[in-house]
């Protein structure tokens, strides 16, 4: 069974600072793989997935991520955050498996929280 | 376009009672999942239909159900609540299996 590790609970960024957050995967083969974020009582938005090709990935919002199959990581980056880019943010990997697809498999979790 | 929509919003039961969440899928989506989320932690997957037919079930105990309808809309249920079964309950639809999931706001799902 695939499992995702986000080793970060929290993690605080200066506005204006860049950002990385991390995501390890455990799955044999070629996963694909979601970031998504998550305001206060809402749902979770897309941010960026990857599915195959180009290992670096561009999202809405300004973001990006790298897949990287030898080290089994997806790790999210911004350059420069925003006030507004404070949220929980989930990383999560899916499997395609013939004919239909089993569900995404979440991390727990990264809360970035920005300060002034 | 209307994006994926879940009802109700927010929802207070009692111990024992049984629930039933609705979810439609964007237009044209053809898979429909469900998961929990507990306060604190990240979405855990509950089931996936696609075409109408289950196609993948978390680990979930039989006292939840779910099926999916000739218009790929979707129910969840869940019977003999329990206090842990408190949780924001999230729908999501894809065009096809892991092509990418658009989530609905979720239901708020309060045992008491």
């Amino acid at each position: 069974a695939q499992s995702v590790t986000q080793p970060d609970i929290h993690i605080t960024v200066s506005e204006g600072a860049s950002l990385e957050l991390r995501c390890n995967y455990s799955y044999g083969a070629t996963p694909y793989l979601f970031w998504y974020v998550q305001s206060p009582g809402q749902g979770l938005q897309l941010l960026l997935k990857y599915f195959s090709g180009d290992t670096l990935v561009q999202g809405i919002k300004g973001f990006e991520a790298e897949f990287k199959r030898s080290q089994s990581s997806f790790n999210l980056r911004k350059p420069s955050v925003h006030w507004s880019d404070a949220a929980e943010y989930f990383c999560a990997v899916g499997v395609w498996s013939g004919g239909g697809a089993d569900g995404l498999t979440f991390g727990k979790g990264t809360h970035l929280i920005i300060q002034p | 376009d209307a994006g994926v929509t879940q009802s109700p919003t927010h929802l207070i039961k009692t111990r024992g009672q049984q629930v039933t969440l609705r979810c439609s899928p964007i237009s044209g989506h053809k898979s429909v999942s469900w998961y929990q989320q507990v306060l604190g932690q990240g979405p855990q997957f509950i089931f996936q239909y696609y075409e109408k037919e289950e196609r993948g079930r978390g680990n979930f105990p039989d006292r939840f159900s779910a099926r999916q309808f000739p218009n790929y809309s979707s129910e969840l249920n869940v019977n003999a609540l329990l206090l842990g079964d408190s949780a924001l309950y999230l729908c999501a639809s894809s065009l096809k299996g892991a092509s990418g999931y658009t989530f609905g706001s979720g239901t708020r799902l309060t045992v008491v």
